[in-house]
């Protein structure tokens, strides 16, 4: 199993709604990673987990809001967001960690749209 | 930030040709790699060539590496229509696996 599993893969919601996306991995990985990308431009980090732990906060807004329940499970929460939040949002993770150079596996995404 | 940086190229080729496309980054680096992302999907790692290597090949993919001019291409050799795609080039800054990519190179291979 080398798949990256993301759910809902498209979502509406509405600038007052709470909603969340979540991702699953059942290789053993042991970082997650959340990623936004815009039409037409490059992925962005957005947050990294690490052994269960959040390492890495790339000064997200927070009305983003990550969870990670247990080392297969990454959700992102989402809360009053904007519509300039719609976007791609993309899970991966990689199996070593934060360890340079392990490659990291992406899920097919969630597109997420703010009316 | 966005550190490797890809030339800003469309790139439509008939099938059966070479694609080549280039990137380029500023600062020091761990190590270089190449992702493929189809419409609309998610991302795909191609391959990745370390800062002490120079070439690097995996099936029809050649990448190089020039760390003095501090640039990498990615060249697919006998393109099909299957490679239509948009390819990404992505640095570890950090050497903590915390990539920066490129702007992408979109190539279509006309069949």
């Amino acid at each position: 199993d080398t798949e990256v599993t993301q759910t809902p893969k498209h979502l509406v919601m509405g600038m007052t709604n709470k909603k969340s996306l979540k991702c699953e991995q059942h290789m053993g990985h042991r970082a997650m990673y959340w990623y936004k990308q815009k039409a037409k431009k490059p992925p962005e980090l957005m947050f990294v987990y690490s052994y269960e732990k959040l390492s890495i906060n790339e000064s997200v807004p927070s009305r983003f809001s990550p969870e990670c329940p247990n080392s297969s499970l990454l959700n992102l929460h989402l809360h009053a967001l904007q519509p300039e939040d719609s976007a791609l949002y993309l899970c991966a993770s990689s199996p070593l960690g934060l360890r340079s150079g392990n490659t990291i596996y992406f899920g097919e995404g969630s597109w997420l749209t703010v009316v | 930030s966005q550190q490797g940086e890809e030339d800003p190229q469309a790139l439509s080729i008939q099938e059966g040709e070479n694609a080549t496309m280039n990137c380029s980054y500023k600062t020091s680096i761990n190590n270089l790699q190449w992702y493929r992302q189809n419409s609309g999907r998610g991302l795909v790692h191609l391959i990745l060539i370390r800062s002490n290597e120079r070439e690097k090949h995996s099936g029809r993919l050649r990448v190089t590496l020039d760390t003095s001019k501090k640039s990498s291409s990615l060249l697919i050799t006998a393109s099909r229509a299957a490679d239509t795609a948009s390819y990404f080039c992505a640095t570890d800054l950090y050497g903590n696996n915390r990539l920066a990519f490129g702007k992408g190179n979109q190539v279509v291979v006309i069949p």
